[in-house]
Order: C-alpha cells, then structure tokens, then sequence
C-alpha cells in the first residue's frame, strides 16, 4: 500500500532563504507526482507536475525533482518571501488513485 | 483560466438531512474526484469517476454516494449527514484517458460542511 511522507511536517525560515521541502514515497510505480500549495481554508493550487519519465519540473523560483528508485520528490523554493508562507502537499499518482502527503507547514518571516 | 467551482464555501445543515454538494469543472475533463480533508489525517478520497455515469469508490464511500449525470458536473451526496461527517469537502478533477496520461489535478476551492 502506497505511503507518503512529508518531513518536516512545519518549517520556518527568514526570508530570502533558499530550502527544500520533502517527500518521500514507499512504491515506485508511480505515474507522475505533483507538488500542491494550500491557504488556510482553501483549496489545493497545483504548482509542479512531474511526470513519471521525468527528473525534474521548474516553474519560477519553484523547482521540483523526482527519484523514483529511491521514492523521493524535493521542491526547492529560491528567495524564499513571506507570500510563500502556506502548506505544501505532495500527491503521488499510482495505479489506483493518488496518495497524499499530510504536508508541510511553511513560514517565511519578513 | 482553468476552472473548477463547488456550490457552496460554507454549509451548515442537521443530522439526518440529506446534503448536495455540487462541483463543476469547465475544462472538458474525463476524470473527476471527491476527497474530504480533515486535521492530521489529511486528504482522502470518497468516491472518483472517469466519464459521465461512471463512479468508482475511493477509501471512504460510506454514507456518501455521487452522481455523474453530465461531464462537467459531478455531485457528492450525503444521504442522512451525520457529526462525523463534519468537514472540509474538495472537488478535483483532472484529464487524461487513463492513469498513464493523467496531468494537472486542479481543485475547487472547498466546501466546509457542518453537521449540527
């Protein structure tokens, strides 16, 4: 049954830190992994797809890399700023549904 | 821009009433999925469809049914809606024919139902 973990489950950094958010998966059959950001009280905003056959996505300062052999997905976020702040989630997609991490709370302080 | 839009941001109804939530998506897409999100156990899935009249249980399908009438719309029902019931409720949908050609999930902006 597949897993997904996101540690840590909270992070603060000051701002214009560079970090990197985890997630880790215990089945490597996956059919791609995506990369959320959520408000408190909202939904889900899509921020990174990647694709099974792929290593990595970027979308501005956002960078999201995939190794399925080792079950791990990182997003790298540059310059972080304090409209960062929100809870990431990653999903991975696998032959019956996708799997959600319980997220990682993220504070950037101004 | 893509959209996916759920009838209501606030609800609050009574034990035992029987409760319709409402998502729409104007994105042609074929998949469509209900999840419910609850504090430290984050989002699990009620029930999902991949075409109009399909459905498909997801983890937790007891005391929901759902309803694919046309493409773009698919409604989550709760026959008599109990406390636990209690939540914040996500529509999501997706496209691609099957799992190897899905893309993007994007969700509604919730529903946070509760059952007084």
């Amino acid at each position: 049954k597949q897993e997904v973990t996101q540690i840590p489950a909270a992070l603060s950094v000051p701002e214009g830190e560079n970090l990197v958010l985890n997630c880790s998966f215990t089945d490597s059959a996956i059919y791609n992994l995506q990369w959320f950001r959520q408000d408190p009280g909202k939904g889900l905003t899509s921020l990174l797809l990647i694709q099974s056959s792929q290593r990595e996505q970027t979308s501005g300062r956002l960078n999201a890399s995939l190794d399925k052999s080792s079950g791990r997905s990182t997003l790298y976020i540059a310059a972080s700023q304090p409209g960062d702040s929100a809870t990431y989630l990653c999903a991975a997609l696998g032959t019956y549904k996708y799997i959600f991490g319980t997220g990682t709370r993220l504070k950037v302080l101004a | 821009d893509v959209k996916v839009t759920q009838s209501s941001r606030y609800l609050v109804k009574r034990t035992g009433e029987k409760v319709f939530l409402e998502c729409v998506q104007d994105m042609d897409h074929e998949n469509m999925f209900w999840y419910r999100q609850d504090p430290g156990l984050g989002l699990r899935l009620i029930y999902f469809s991949y075409d109009v009249k399909m459905k498909e249980k997801g983890d937790i399908p007891e005391g929901y049914s759902v309803s694919r009438e046309k493409k773009e719309r698919f409604s989550l029902i709760l026959e008599s809606a109990s406390t636990n019931q209690t939540s914040m409720y996500l529509c999501a949908s997706t496209s691609g024919g099957d799992r190897s050609s899905y893309n993007e999930q994007f969700f509604g902006p919730g529903t946070r139902l509760t059952v007084l």
